[in-house]
């Protein structure tokens, strides 16, 4: 079966440093979506990306954030100035064209976990 | 979107069926409802989708009653391994600008 690959699976880094997280989605998606989820808490909403841009994002997702598809393949989250509560584990997911049965199943990455120390 | 209720956490033995209900009294006309699995250090990964009465996959099994304001989420003689997070979340099922949004989940513990 296809899958949503992410690296690196672990990123520590020092408060105030640039992180990028790194997705390969799979190939024939269209929609591509990140997540986070803080240790013990519920999955939460970032942004989504299609045709080339954000179509939504949420409040956490404000201007230390930033997406990027740069190649056709991979698709980037990078967090500018990184700060203690960013701490979390970042899932990247995409999905098919949102038409028809199978189209509608996200498929989630496993992740990375972001430590910010 | 429609808000959901489920409960916060279940136990079940190994060989049983398990039966996770979810309430969705404000669901629209248009929603469809569909379950995550999320085992520790994972993403969520898709279980079912249904719209009203009964789906059933090599899975799990989804009861939506007529009047669609809950849905129970079936697995049958759960194993060690099926110990996750259940997600019931509810919308329209084209993803694309439609984000998921997932509640607290239901933390299933299943025991030997």
């Amino acid at each position: 079966e296809p899958e949503v690959t992410q690296t690196p699976s672990h990123q520590v880094t020092q408060m105030g440093q640039e992180v990028i997280l790194r997705c390969v989605p799979i190939s024939n998606h269209l929609y591509f979506y990140w997540y986070r989820q803080i240790l013990g808490q519920k999955v939460e909403f970032l942004v989504s990306f299609y045709n080339n841009e954000i179509s939504e994002k949420s409040e956490i997702f404000d201007d230390q954030f930033s997406v990027e598809r740069p190649d056709g393949s991979n698709f980037t989250l990078k967090i500018r100035s990184t700060k203690l509560e960013d701490s979390a584990m970042y899932f990247c997911a995409s999905m098919g064209t949102g038409e028809g049965k199978r189209n509608t199943e996200a498929f989630f990455g496993q992740g990375t976990r972001l430590t910010v120390v | 979107l429609a808000k959901t209720t489920q409960p916060i956490s279940m136990d079940s033995y190994e060989g049983q069926e398990v039966n996770i209900t979810c309430s969705h009294n404000n669901i629209a006309t248009n929603d469809y409802i569909t379950w995550y699995q999320q085992f520790p250090s994972q993403g969520p990964r898709f279980i079912i989708q249904g719209y009203k009465t009964k789906v059933t996959n090599e899975v799990a099994s989804l009861f939506i009653p007529a009047d669609r304001k809950s849905s129970t989420l079936s697995l049958p003689r759960v194993s060690l391994s099926d110990t996750a997070v259940y997600y019931c979340l509810v919308g329209v099922p084209l993803g694309g600008n439609t984000p998921l949004v997932f509640g607290k989940g239901t933390r299933l513990s299943v025991i030997a």
